[in-house]
């Protein structure tokens, strides 16, 4: 089963507005990532939050946890034709070594 | 460093084939795994190691092999290729291989094709 969840599983926005993806989970957390895919290319990790985090910042990314709902968010401000990509959220697997959990993906689509 | 690579990148077999997917690294990662991924389901573990010589199964392990021999490279058998494993295959890294984890490090991947 899925431990991560994301929503919408498609975005489409024009160059410039911001894109928001959510994801849910659904056990306890250490920590929840989130990665980027190019089209035919593999995953490039973004941003880690821990559980101990409510928001996180890198760049144009903004990522925000909330452990109560079980849910985190990945906000793209100002979003450019290039960050038309899939994102995915992931979440270790509890006391499995370093195994991660990810989401089905949202993708995104921004155009010129 | 060349981080992640695999080798081959496309590939087609005839079912009941056999082959191996090869993957390595240079980081000096303890982790290393690997998923299919497949549209609408995203990405699903197949088998990963936590160090040389120890590897685990995943979600999906029927119908894969692996092997740890060295801390460089994991490489993926199919011992009888199907054609639901027509895929794209991903091998990652990691230097976390406690709860508190790492990012994860992934190669560009191997398409898959079985007829």
């Amino acid at each position: 089963s899925q431990q991560g969840e994301e929503d919408p599983q498609a975005l489409s926005i024009q160059e410039g507005e911001n894109a928001t993806m959510n994801c849910s989970y659904k056990t306890s957390i250490n920590n929840l990532q989130w990665y980027r895919q190019n089209s035919g290319r593999g995953l490039v990790h973004l941003i880690l939050i821990r559980s101990n985090e409510r928001e996180k910042h890198s760049g144009r990314l903004r990522v925000t946890l909330d452990t109560s709902k079980k849910s985190s968010s990945l906000l793209i401000t100002a979003s450019r034709a290039a960050d038309t990509a899939s994102y995915f959220c992931a979440t270790p697997a509890y006391n499995q070594g370093g195994k991660l959990i990810f989401g089905q993906g949202t993708e995104l689509s921004v155009k010129p | 460093n060349a981080g992640v690579t695999q080798t081959p990148k496309f590939q087609v077999l005839k079912t009941g084939q056999s082959m191996t997917l090869q993957c390595a690294q240079d980081m000096n990662h303890e982790y290393m795994s690997w998923y299919r991924q497949d549209p609408g389901m995203g990405l699903r573990l197949i088998h990963y190691s936590v160090g040389a010589g120890i590897t685990d199964q995943g979600e999906v392990p029927n119908g894969y092999n692996v092997s740890r021999s060295t801390t460089e490279d994991f490489p993926l058998r199919l011992l009888s290729a199907a054609p639901s494993q027509t895929s794209v295959y991903f091998c990652a890294s990691s230097s976390g291989t406690s709860y508190s984890y790492n990012e994860q490090f992934f190669g560009p991947g191997t398409r898959l094709t079985v007829l």
